[in-house]
């Protein structure tokens, strides 16, 4: 069975600082990846996906990330961090097969310090 | 289009009470999707349809739960008896199908229900 692990339940970053967020998955073949955000009060929103092709994808908001099949890691970065990126971060993975379930990481909370 | 639209974004209930939610998904989605999120289980898949049948209900935690999905622009999650322990966030999220560079799911803002 697919399973996500967001290994860092909370980071404290300074403002202006570069980010990494981790994120490992388990699956028999390559998955669709993604990455959401969650700011206080509001759904999900997505930052980025890979399906195939280059496995470094970049996103909205100036967020990137890896896909690593050796390492089976989709990990999420950004160069330096704003105080409203301060929010509840989300790995996922989709399956592709006929049926599109999509298995949620149980997320790492940013905080930044100004 | 309006995005994800869930209904009501608060409820507060008593103990026993049935409780509705509501979602109207991205119009021409093909997938919707129910989820719970709470701070000691995360976000919890419910259930998903596709195309107005339901697909998976593995995560449905108990018979006071059900869901319906009567056409493709509305869906309803309720809870049949409910217990305070069924306090959460609940959101609707909707997609296109697999295999589209589309597929990514959309959220609605969420319903939150406190159960008293």
């Amino acid at each position: 069975a697919q399973s996500v692990t967001q290994p860092d339940i909370h980071i404290t970053v300074s403002e202006g600082a570069s980010l990494e967020l981790r994120c490992n998955y388990s699956y028999g073949a390559t998955p669709y990846l993604f990455w959401y955000v969650q700011s206080p009060g509001q759904g999900l929103q997505l930052l980025l996906k890979y399906f195939s092709g280059d496995t470094l994808v970049q996103g909205i908001k100036g967020f990137e990330a890896e896909f690593k099949r050796s390492q089976s890691s989709f990990n999420l970065r950004k160069p330096s961090v704003h105080w409203s990126d301060a929010a509840e971060y989300f790995c996922a993975v989709g399956m592709k097969t006929s049926y599109d379930k999509v298995i949620f990481g149980p997320g790492t909370s940013l905080s930044v310090i100004p | 289009d309006a995005g994800v639209i869930q209904s009501p974004r608060h409820e507060v209930t008593e103990m026993g009470q049935e409780v509705t939610l509501r979602c109207k998904p991205i119009s021409g989605h093909d997938y919707l999707f129910w989820y719970r999120q709470t701070m000691m289980r995360g976000l919890e898949l419910l259930i998903y349809f596709n195309n107005n049948v339901p697909i998976d209900d593995s995560g449905m935690p108990e018979d006071r739960f059900s869901a319906k999905m009567p056409n493709a622009s509305f869906s309803t999650l309720k809870i049949q008896p409910s217990e305070p322990r069924d306090s959460a966030v609940y959101f609707c999220a909707s997609s296109w199908g697999p295999g589209s560079p589309n597929t990514e799911a959309f959220f609605g803002q969420g319903t939150r229900l406190t159960v008293v």
